[in-house]
């Protein structure tokens, strides 16, 4: 069956980087995007954007672009997001949520990875 | 592209309700448009694909539909349990593959 295990919490200072993995299984890693969506605490769901598993390509939306990088490693099918000077409003928690590639398809979620950014 | 959801609704076990998310900005028929049900500290799954299909293990009191004419979309839970208390949210695409939230709606059985 299809699943996305992501990381656990992390505990994280002003300024350091932090990067979150999204580990799959149960299907064919390299078919199916990879998009990255953010939830602050008792808000909604906001998309930050997605990479391609099959050319690595990336997309952000406008508030994801330069501290926020997707990347995978197709070797071990992951997926992995990473915040770079985090800033106290980056405490979220993080899903990962496999995309579709034909009609049919649905989106699988992680269980989520939160991510508090206090000193 | 815009969904708009109403913050919350409320009914009774047993009862049928309906959300709603309506588009602005863009014809919502364009694009599939997916239902997500968050239960309270959990992860989204998804309840409703291609407007109207269910995922799998979804019971079939869920339904999706699309209606052009109000250029909005709903969901529709019948028969009411109180395990269906939840933040539910539609999602489409804008610029074909751009994902586009709605705000959510957080369903009150009481």
């Amino acid at each position: 069956q299809v699943q996305l295990v992501q990381s656990g919490s992390e505990l994280m200072e002003p300024g350091a980087p932090v990067k979150i993995s999204c580990k799959t299984s149960g299907y064919d890693f390299g078919t199916y995007p990879m998009n990255w969506i953010r939830q602050a605490p008792g808000q909604g769901l906001e998309w930050m954007g997605w990479i391609s598993t099959k050319t690595g390509k990336t997309t952000y939306v406008q508030g994801f672009t330069g501290r926020f990088v997707f990347s995978l490693d197709t070797s071990v099918s992951t997926a992995y997001l990473e915040i770079n000077s985090l800033k106290t409003e980056d405490t979220a928690v993080y899903y990962c949520a496999r995309g579709v590639d034909n009609q049919g398809d649905y989106v699988y979620w992680g269980q989520g990875s939160l991510v508090t950014v206090s000193s | 592209f815009i969904l708009t959801q109403p913050h919350s609704v409320s009914e009774s076990p047993g009862k049928t309700v309906t959300i709603s998310c309506t588009g602005s900005g863009g014809d919502i028929a364009t694009n599939y448009v997916q239902w997500y049900q968050q239960r309270p500290d959990s992860a989204p799954t998804t309840l409703i694909f291609e407007d109207d299909q269910r995922a799998s293990g979804v019971p079939d009191r869920f339904s999706g539909s699309v209606d052009s004419s109000s250029n909005s979309a709903s969901l529709t839970i019948s028969g009411l349990k109180t395990e269906d208390e939840a933040d539910y949210y539609c999602q489409s695409y804008d610029a074909d593959t751009l994902w586009v939230f709605g705000g959510g709606t957080k369903l009150t059985v009481l």
